[in-house]
C-alpha cells in the first residue's frame, strides 16, 4: 500500500487564492519531507526540504513567501501556495526518504491549475 | 547541488529490441534511483543502487551504478510496449536532484 498519502490529487482555483497541499506518511515518522514541482514533459525540480519542527529549506530560485511549508508533526508536511497565478499551475508532489530500507518515497502527486 | 543529466532525452525503439538509458551526475552521490512515471502518475521505484559496481535486475530492465565515472545505466532487453514511459534517475544524500528525463515509446 502507499507510504505516503498526498492531498488533494487536483484542485482548479481562481488566481488570487490560496491552495494547501496535504503529505503524510502512513507507516513512519518522517522527519524530512522533499517538494518537488513539475511542469508538462519536464523533469522533477527540488524546491525545498522541510524538517519537522524547524524552517525549511528553499532551493535558489524558489521564493518561501509564496511556498510556504510546515512540517509540524512526523507524519505531516503541508505546502501552501499563496497568492496563486496561471504561472504556479503545475504538478507538485512531496517525498520522503525512509534510512531503513534507503528508499525514496513519493506522495501520488497534486495537479494544480490556477485560472 | 548535484546536477543530474541522462541521455537520450526522447527514445523511439521497436519491440523485441535493446538499448541503454545514461545518467550522468556531477558529484558524489550516496546513492542512486531509477523511476518510472507514466503520464499524469506520480514515480514508481525501480531501483536503488547503493554503492560501486552494484546490479540490479528486474524483468527486462537491468540498472548499473558506477561510481568512479559517476554514471548510472538503465539497460532495456527485448523491450515491449508496457515499458512506454518516461524514466528518471535520481542520485543525492541530503536532498536529491532528479535527471532530465528519458521518454521512451516502445514501438510495436
Amino acid at each position: 500500500g502507499a507510504v505516503v498519502s498526498q492531498h488533494p490529487s487536483r484542485v482548479i482555483c481562481k488566481s488570487g487564492t490560496s491552495v494547501k497541499i496535504e503529505c503524510r506518511s502512513l507507516d513512519f515518522q518522517a522527519t524530512t519531507m522533499f517538494w518537488y514541482r513539475q511542469f508538462p514533459k519536464q523533469s522533477l525540480m527540488l524546491m525545498a526540504t522541510s524538517n519537522e519542527g524547524s524552517k525549511a529549506t528553499y532551493e535558489q530560485g524558489v521564493e518561501k513567501d509564496k511556498f510556504l511549508i510546515n512540517h509540524a508533526s512526523l507524519t505531516l508536511s503541508t505546502l501552501t501556495v499563496t497568492s496563486a497565478h496561471p504561472e504556479d499551475s503545475s504538478f507538485y508532489i512531496c517525498s520522503t526518504y525512509r534510512a531503513t530500507n534507503e528508499k525514496l518515497f513519493f506522495g501520488s502527486g497534486t495537479q494544480l491549475s490556477v485560472l | 547541488e548535484l546536477k543530474v543529466e541522462q541521455n537520450p532525452l526522447f527514445l523511439s525503439m521497436q519491440e523485441g529490441k535493446n538499448y541503454t538509458i545514461y545518467c550522468n551526475y556531477s558529484t558524489t552521490s550516496d546513492r542512486l534511483y531509477w523511476y518510472r512515471q507514466d503520464p499524469g502518475k506520480s514515480l514508481e521505484s525501480l531501483f536503488v543502487l547503493l554503492s560501486n559496481g552494484a546490479v540490479k535486475q528486474e524483468g527486462r530492465l537491468m540498472a548499473s551504478l558506477d561510481t568512479k565515472a559517476r554514471l548510472s545505466t538503465l539497460h532495456i532487453t527485448a523491450a515491449v510496449h508496457d515499458l512506454s514511459a518516461t524514466y528518471f534517475c535520481a542520485g543525492g544524500g541530503n536532498q536529491f536532484y532528479f535527471g532530465t528525463g528519458t521518454s521512451l515509446t516502445v514501438i510495436p
